[in-house]
């Protein structure tokens, strides 16, 4: 079975300033990985994907995450955080036979200065 | 409609009680997903359909919980003998088929149980 960890649960960055959020997954072949957004009161909004290619995937927002299969790790970066990107990050994994069957990690709650 | 609704948006019941909750996928969606997020965690899966029929039902919890969707489109989550434990947001997706495709979330039914 399939796990996901994000280390980090809280993070505060300064608006401007860049952004990583970390993500760490547990499956024994090439998974699909996924991050969302969760704003309050908000459904849960894709922000990239990766199922194959380049490892290197830009999403909605102003994001990108990179692959790094030797890690097993599928970070969610972006250069320059604005105070609209406050919310909760959630990294997720599916078997890749699985589609939309998603393990999510428990998420990780960004905070913006000002 | 536009996006995934479920209704209600909240619904608060007594311990012991019998609860429905109702998804509405977005039209053509013949994969939908129930979820579960308890508070401070990331989303949990509960039950995948393709169609009328349950594909893989590995993540509900226990026999007093059960999830139909009989002509494809709508669902229903049907908890019965409600426990404290049980609450938590109860989340539905939809997706235009199993993989390879994106899922979108609907905004949820918090289901509280006293």
């Amino acid at each position: 079975a399939q796990s996901v960890t994000q280390p980090d649960i809280h993070i505060t960055v300064s608006e401007g300033a860049s952004l990583e959020l970390r993500c760490n997954y547990s499956y024994g072949a090439t998974p699909y990985l996924f991050w969302y957004v969760q704003s309050p009161g908000q459904g849960l909004q894709l922000l990239l994907k990766y199922f194959s290619g380049d490892t290197l995937v830009q999403g909605i927002k102003g994001f990108e995450a990179e692959f790094k299969r030797s890690q097993s790790s599928f970070n969610l970066r972006k250069p320059s955080v604005h105070w609209s990107d406050a919310a909760e990050y959630f990294c997720a994994v599916a078997a890749n036979n699985a589609g939309n069957m998603l393990t999510f990690g428990g998420g990780t709650r960004l905070m913006v200065k000002p | 409609g536009a996006g995934v609704s479920q209704t209600p948006s909240n619904k608060v019941t007594e311990k012991g009680k019998y609860v429905e909750l109702r998804c509405d996928p977005i039209s053509g969606h013949t994969a939908l997903y129930w979820y579960r997020q308890s508070l401070g965690q990331g989303p949990e899966f509960l039950i995948y359909f393709q169609g009328t029929g349950a594909a893989d039902d590995s993540g509900l919890p226990n026999d007093r919980f059960f999830a139909v969707r009989p002509e494809g489109s709508v669902s229903t989550l049907k908890i019965q003998r409600t426990e404290r434990g049980d609450s938590a947001v109860y989340l539905c997706a939809s997706s235009p088929q199993g993989t390879n495709t994106e899922a979108f979330f609907g905004q949820g039914t918090r289901l509280t149980v006293v």
